[in-house]
């Protein structure tokens, strides 16, 4: 069964980069999103892509099968739930993404 | 510029009382729709996805139906709700397919 695979919490301290990690088993997979969602609101999109880039805070690293996402200079208020998702990189009009698990992050002052 | 609505925002419903749930997006033409839902301490479940009125995909057996009666409009139903369809429930489009989805504000459903 195809599957993205993410740790379920990760901890770090205020001011420190944290690299939360993703591989899939998704056949055919190409492409990697990550969302940020904070329970109770809409799931909100950082960084996407087939290879590194990097939005503000939000770096994303690209390897074929697995992505990071680090935070740079985490705050408290980044504690939040992070979405691995993944994408054909071609599509037939069926389901997009894959979701993972989702990443808690654990911010301590 | 696109928007996606979805209400209501909170709803409380007893075992065994049925369901409707709406999803409309405005500012796109043909997307494709989805419904997913956040269990409490679990992550974001695909329940339904369309590609097109009418066309309608199931991920996961239950008691939930899902209809697309208009090009912009989702529906996710359910005859009878049970104590497990408890949850935050989540609308999101894409256009085309394959790109990135946008999420609606969500509903939270809580059965009792």
């Amino acid at each position: 069964k195809d599957q993205v695979f993410q740790p379920s919490t990760v901890a770090s301290s205020e001011g420190a980069v944290v690299e939360i990690f993703c591989n899939h088993s998704v056949s055919n997979a190409y492409n990697f999103f990550w969302y940020l969602h904070f329970p109770g609101c809409a799931p909100r999109l950082l960084v996407k892509g087939s290879k590194p880039s990097q939005q503000g805070r939000y770096n994303m690293t690209y390897e074929r099968f697995s992505s990071s996402l680090l935070i740079l200079q985490v705050r408290e208020a980044d504690a939040a739930v992070y979405y691995c998702a993944v994408t054909l990189c071609w599509t037939t009009g069926r389901r997009a993404l894959t979701f993972g698990s989702g990443t808690r992050l654990q911010v301590q002052p | 510029s696109q928007t996606i609505h979805q209400w209501p925002a909170t709803l409380v419903q007893p075992v065994g009382s049925p369901l409707s749930l709406e999803c409309t997006v405005e500012g796109t033409s043909n997307p494709n729709l989805y419904w997913y839902r956040q269990a409490a301490g679990r992550g974001l479940q695909l329940l339904f996805y369309s590609v097109g009125i009418g066309q309608i995909s199931s991920e996961v057996p239950q008691n939930l139906s899902a209809s697309r009666p208009q090009d912009r409009q989702f529906i996710l139903s359910s005859k009878k709700l049970l104590l497990s369809d408890s949850g935050f429930y989540l609308c999101a489009w894409s256009d085309p397919p394959g790109h990135t989805q946008y999420f609606g504000p969500g509903t939270r459903l809580t059965v009792l």
